[in-house]
């Protein structure tokens, strides 16, 4: 199993609303990392878990809260967001964060009305 | 710190032609260096990799990359592109002393003609 699973693959939400994405992987791997990708852009890290412990956050406001459950799950709790959050956001992960491979799940797509 | 550069916002080739994307990067200390392809609505996709050794890496859908130190370059090639090749390449980074989470480049939109 070399997948990273995302739900949902679509969200739309209002700004007051408190929704959360998942991301799941079953490879063993020990690092986990949240992205957000705006249109015809790079992926822009947002957030890294290593052996379930957050080990950077970019500057990320804190409207986007992640979670690390266990090794093998992930979740980006959202709240109060604004419409510029509307984008592509990407879980990946890796076997640790010393390798630089990672494995990206298929995204899920916000919209913030 | 390193980067990526990737000059060519959008490549546009015919079928069945050569095509080679470009990537320079920079940084004080030893790279991996890596190309991720993205199809529509899709993630990200890991083509190739160089760790070390052989600096001609070959990788998935008959792509392959030169690593060149002396140039810092890491451009991709394939020598007869589908129509289904057409996708955003991703040349990305990463380097020790510290973490090895790689940077991204911006990005190159190639588009196979017919």
């Amino acid at each position: 199993d070399t997948e990273v699973t995302q739900t949902p693959k679509h969200l739309v939400m209002g700004m007051t609303n408190k929704k959360s994405l998942k991301c799941e992987q079953h490879m063993g791997h020990r690092a986990m990392y949240w992205y957000k990708q705006k249109a015809k852009k790079p992926p822009e890290l947002m957030f890294v878990y290593s052996y379930e412990k957050l080990s950077i956050n970019e500057s990320v406001p804190s409207r986007f809260s992640p979670e690390c459950p266990n090794s093998s799950l992930l979740n980006l709790h959202l709240h109060a967001l604004q419409p510029e959050d509307s984008a592509l956001y990407l879980c990946a992960s890796s076997r640790t964060t010393n390798t630089g491979e990672l494995f990206f799940g298929e995204g899920s797509r916000l919209t913030v009305l | 710190a390193q980067s990526v550069t990737q000059l060519d916002s959008q490549v546009p080739v015919f079928e069945e032609a050569p095509v080679e994307l470009r990537c320079n990067y920079s940084s004080s200390v030893s790279v991996y260096l890596f190309w991720y392809v993205q199809y529509p609505n899709q993630g990200l996709q890991l083509l190739l990799k160089y760790l070390s050794g052989s600096t001609l890496v070959k990788g998935i859908n008959g792509f392959e990359a030169e690593f060149n130190k002396s140039q810092t370059s890491f451009h991709l090639r394939k020598p007869s592109v589908h129509i289904s090749d057409t996708a955003e390449y991703f040349c990305a980074v990463s380097a020790s002393g510290g973490s090895y989470i790689p940077t991204f480049g911006r990005g190159t939109s190639l588009i196979v003609h017919p």
